[in-house]
């Protein structure tokens, strides 16, 4: 069964400070690896994208890394700011015919406090 | 770039209650769509998706159904509501095999 495990489930911080959020997945063979961001109330917004082939991709502040052998990744946010706090969503694409269904990790919460 | 309309943004319904979400999609034609539910501290559950007008495909048995009359048009529907029916519904969008999928802006939906 295709999985995707975030840690941590929710992550406070202080505005300025850097923090990494990881994803462990086991979907197998897989197309690509994106990340959302999800303010709350509000639908989720791509932040980063990944085929197995790629092991790092920045966007700004964000900066995902990948690596299929240990089917691992990781949004490392960089001087962080109150605009960040969010729901950070790992989603994983199957790499098979038909429909692509991709596999959603439930999120970790990040709060980041002045 | 595709833009996902998604309506209304909030909605409190009584059980028994009929449902009907409605969900429009510009700036590209025949999509992929999807409806997801999310609760209260958890994932995204897929519940349908729709790879053309008139085909959809019901990922977890439910009190739900949808339907996509228009090729940018997908609606998610119920006849009766019942309490576990409340969350938060996404719209999604997907078009061509190398894009992400666009998502609306949610309907928080509470069944009381």
């Amino acid at each position: 069964k295709n999985q995707v495990e975030q840690s941590p489930q929710s992550l406070i911080i202080l505005e300025g400070k850097n923090c990494t959020l990881q994803c462990n997945y086991t979907v197998s063979p897989f197309s690509n690896l994106r990340w959302y961001k999800q303010d709350t109330g509000r639908g989720p917004v791509s932040l980063t994208i990944m085929t197995f082939s790629e092991n790092t991709k920045s966007n700004g502040r964000y900066t995902a890394t990948l690596d299929a052998d240990t089917k691992q990744s990781s949004l490392h946010i960089t001087a962080s700011q109150l605009s960040d706090s969010a729901s950070y969503i790992c989603v994983v694409r199957p790499q098979r015919g038909g429909s692509y269904i991709p596999t959603f990790g439930r999120g970790t919460s990040l709060i980041v406090h002045p | 770039s595709q833009t996902i309309h998604q309506w209304p943004a909030t909605l409190v319904q009584p059980v028994g209650s009929p449902l009907s979400l409605e969900c429009t999609v510009e700036g590209t034609s025949n999509p992929n769509l999807y409806w997801y539910r999310q609760a209260a501290g958890r994932g995204l559950q897929l519940l349908f998706y729709s790879v053309g007008i008139g085909q959809i495909s019901s990922e977890v048995p439910q009190n739900l159904s949808a339907s996509r009359p228009q090729d940018r048009q997908f609606i998610l529907s119920s006849k009766k509501l019942l309490l576990s029916d409340s969350g938060f519904y996404l719209c999604a969008s997907k078009w061509g095999t190398g894009g992400g999928y666009t998502f609306g802006s949610g309907t928080r939906l509470t069944v009381v």
